[in-house]
């Protein structure tokens, strides 16, 4: 069965500067997808980023940016420039691309603090 | 703009009663999904569905039970809710996974027992 593991389960950050959050997972599949979500205080869970498993280059949207080492299973999240508005719980999330039915499987999460 | 509404924000139940958490989503897609959200335990996965009357089970399906009678509607059942099914419970959907993959979430339910 597939695992992630989301070791941090704080970190803080000064406004305008860099922070990345740890994610590694575990699967015996080749075709997957690896995705990071934000879920602010508001509880709406947003779609940060979307990594293919066969796509060598590291997804970027904006000010995020992902480092998918796919042979060390890791699959980090770097905000640059960060915002108050950064603040929020990240939750990284696999999923098998194999399968017609299958369920994102979730990290527990960590909580991102924003500084001013 | 892609939506999924789940049908209440909170609620309050006894311990025994029978509760519905309704989700709708109006995307067409294939797949539907309830996890729970607890602290420090991150999304836990129910039971999902990957067509109408189609259900599997996921990680802890036990005390809860699910309906798909129609392709938009996905009911989460708490056939006897107990204190220890307080929670968020959080409703998905997704395409199949030949395309993005990325599920679209419901604004959560916060169902206290008690």
């Amino acid at each position: 069965a597939q695992t992630v593991t989301q070791s941090q389960p704080e970190m803080s950050v000064q406004e305008a500067e860099t922070v990345t959050l740890s994610c590694t997972y575990d699967t015996s599949e080749s075709d997957y997808y690896l995705f990071w979500y934000k879920q602010p205080p508001s509880r709406q869970m947003i779609l940060v980023i979307r990594q293919e498993a066969y796509k060598q280059q590291n997804a970027t949207e904006n000010r995020f940016s992902v480092n998918f080492q796919k042979a060390a299973k890791s699959f980090s999240l770097k905000i640059s420039d960060s915002q108050l508005g950064d603040a929020a719980m990240y939750f990284c999330a696999y999923r098998s691309r194999n399968q017609a039915g299958t369920a994102l499987i979730f990290g527990k999460g960590t909580t991102l603090s924003v500084s001013s | 703009d892609v939506k999924v509404t789940q049908s209440s924000r909170y609620l309050v139940k006894r311990t025994g009663e029978k509760v519905f958490l309704e989700c709708v989503q109006d995307m067409d897609h294939e797949n539907m999904f309830w996890y729970r959200q607890d602290p420090g335990l991150g999304l836990r996965l129910i039971y999902f569905s990957y067509d109408v009357k189609m259900k599997e089970k996921g990680d802890i399906p036990e005390g809860y039970s699910v309906s798909r009678e129609k392709k938009e509607r996905f009911s989460l059942i708490l056939e006897s809710a107990s204190t220890n099914q307080t929670s968020m419970y959080l409703c998905a959907s997704s395409r199949g996974t030949a395309t993005s993959g990325e599920a679209f979430f419901g604004q959560g339910t916060r169902l206290t027992v008690v």
